[in-house]
């Protein structure tokens, strides 16, 4: 099966920060890597699809890049509403898998 | 609008049977897959399974195979979630997703739209 590894596992950062996670698959997965916000107790939330492709209604200072096994998720400036735990997700295989979670805590 | 919308909070003792639901609406439902997954307390997302309510096609993650049972009801638009006997271990919010169809059975798209999770707690 195909792991994801997401770093850092949380990070502090302060409003108008460039924020970037990455997230490495164990094995190339092309461009099939999805981004999810989710905040406290809400359902999570499709960001980036296909590696780069933003999902209707997100805001443009979210963005995504990479493809084979290496991927980052960047929020060019950071707003109050973005503090949120992030995960990746492979759905190249058959059977998909997540990443570990990326929190991004105010500083 | 699409909406899928879970059944709600369970608590269970270890050995009982569940089966928790989430009915789709606002879309065709038997064209899109349906996915379960699992966040234990404090955790992170774990990817369960996968069904294709059009003709019943499953998909398990190893970790889960065995351990419970996804079906659908095509007829009334719902997908199930379903125990035999609970664990302690199996206390979590459960939610499910609607993931596009990439092609003739393809599972390389997003979930798109989630449900508000089903919470289950199991505890004697």
């Amino acid at each position: 099966d195909i792991q994801m590894t997401q770093s850092p596992s949380s990070l502090s950062a302060s409003v108008g920060d460039r924020v970037t996670i990455t997230c490495r698959a164990s094995q190339s997965i092309s461009s099939y890597l999805n981004w999810y916000q989710q905040k406290p107790g809400k359902a999570p939330k499709l960001l980036i699809y296909a590696a780069s492709s933003l999902q209707s209604g997100v805001p443009s200072r979210f963005s995504g890049s990479g493809s084979g096994t290496d991927f980052t998720l960047t929020i060019s400036s950071l707003q109050p509403e973005d503090f949120a735990t992030y995960y990746c997700q492979q759905s190249y295989s058959t059977r998909s898998a997540f990443g570990g979670g990326t929190k991004v805590e105010i500083k | 609008e699409v909406q899928l919308v879970q059944s709600g909070a369970e608590v269970k003792k270890p050995g009982e049977s569940l089966k928790i639901s989430c009915k789709g609406s606002g879309y065709s439902f038997t064209s899109y897959w349906i996915g379960w997954v699992r966040q234990m307390p404090g955790k992170g997302l774990e990817w369960m399974g996968i069904i294709y309510p059009g003709d019943s096609d499953t998909r398990y993650s190893p970790s889960f195979q065995g351990q419970v049972t996804i079906s659908a009801d095509k007829s009334i638009s719902t997908a199930y979630l379903q125990w035999s006997s609970l664990k302690a271990s199996d206390t979590a919010m459960y939610y499910c997703a609607r993931q596009p169809m990439g092609g003739v059975g393809a599972t390389t798209t997003p979930f798109d739209y989630w449900g508000q999770g089903t919470l289950v707690t199991v505890s004697s």
